[in-house]
């Protein structure tokens, strides 16, 4: 079946330790964006890609790094620089052809301890 | 001013009862529009897009206003399953911009 894949579903990190969300699609879609959601809260930009090898930072991208070396694949690091890492994390992608609508993977739990 | 506004809510229903979802967006720039549904711990899940000559779907009417900046949401005959937070989302060259989200409860 078509879609997003997100991994692991639930991480838990210890403080000053780097973690990577691994999220892969296969929608063939151009651009691919990663989200933060907070309890009770809306979700924040944190970086998004329009095409191969090409990146942009989106409202909260400090402390996170991306990387998309393959359409399919966009792959978000949550380092030790990033204060208050304990969040949801929602990839997600957008196709040109499917009527710019955003399609997201089942989300990533993420707590530091 | 946020780009895009929702009441946050929540609202607490009647089942049964009807209920409107509005949005407003600053940006007269702004191409595309959609409602999406968020369950509790999971993720957001497309309900439908909005166009201009507003659009049906069984229960589900959505409206856009161009001219006022201006989305919306109807639910009729409203279902305790229908219980989530609906998302007002637009699209404006490559970015997508959220809402917060209002949330509903259906009190059985």
């Amino acid at each position: 079946d078509g879609g997003i894949t997100q991994s692991p579903k639930y991480l838990f990190r210890k403080e000053g330790q780097n973690v990577t969300l691994s999220c892969e699609q296969n929608l063939n879609h151009d651009a691919m964006y990663w989200y933060r959601q907070d309890p009770g809260q809306g979700l924040r930009l944190i970086y998004y890609s329009q095409i191969v090898n090409d990146f942009q930072k989106g409202d909260i991208a400090e402390g996170y790094s991306v990387s998309r070396e393959k359409k399919e694949s966009f792959p978000l690091t949550v380092t030790s620089a990033q204060k208050n890492p304990t969040a949801f994390y929602l990839c997600a992608s957008r196709g040109i052809y499917s009527g710019n609508t955003i399609y997201f993977g089942e989300g990533s739990w993420l707590t530091v301890v | 001013r946020k780009e895009v506004e929702q009441d946050p809510g929540p609202f607490n229903v009647p089942e049964g009862a009807t209920v409107a979802f509005n949005c407003t967006y600053s940006n007269s720039a702004s191409q595309s529009f959609f409602w999406y549904r968020q369950d509790c711990r999971k993720e957001p899940k497309l309900l439908m897009s909005v166009y201009s000559s507003g659009n049906e779907d069984g229960r589900f009417t959505a409206q856009l206003n161009r001219a006022s900046q201006y989305i919306s949401l109807l639910i009729r005959d409203s279902k305790l399953s229908d219980s989530a937070t609906y998302l007002c989302v637009v699209n404006r060259d490559d970015k997508i911009i959220f809402g917060k989200g209002t949330r509903l409860h259906i009190l059985p």
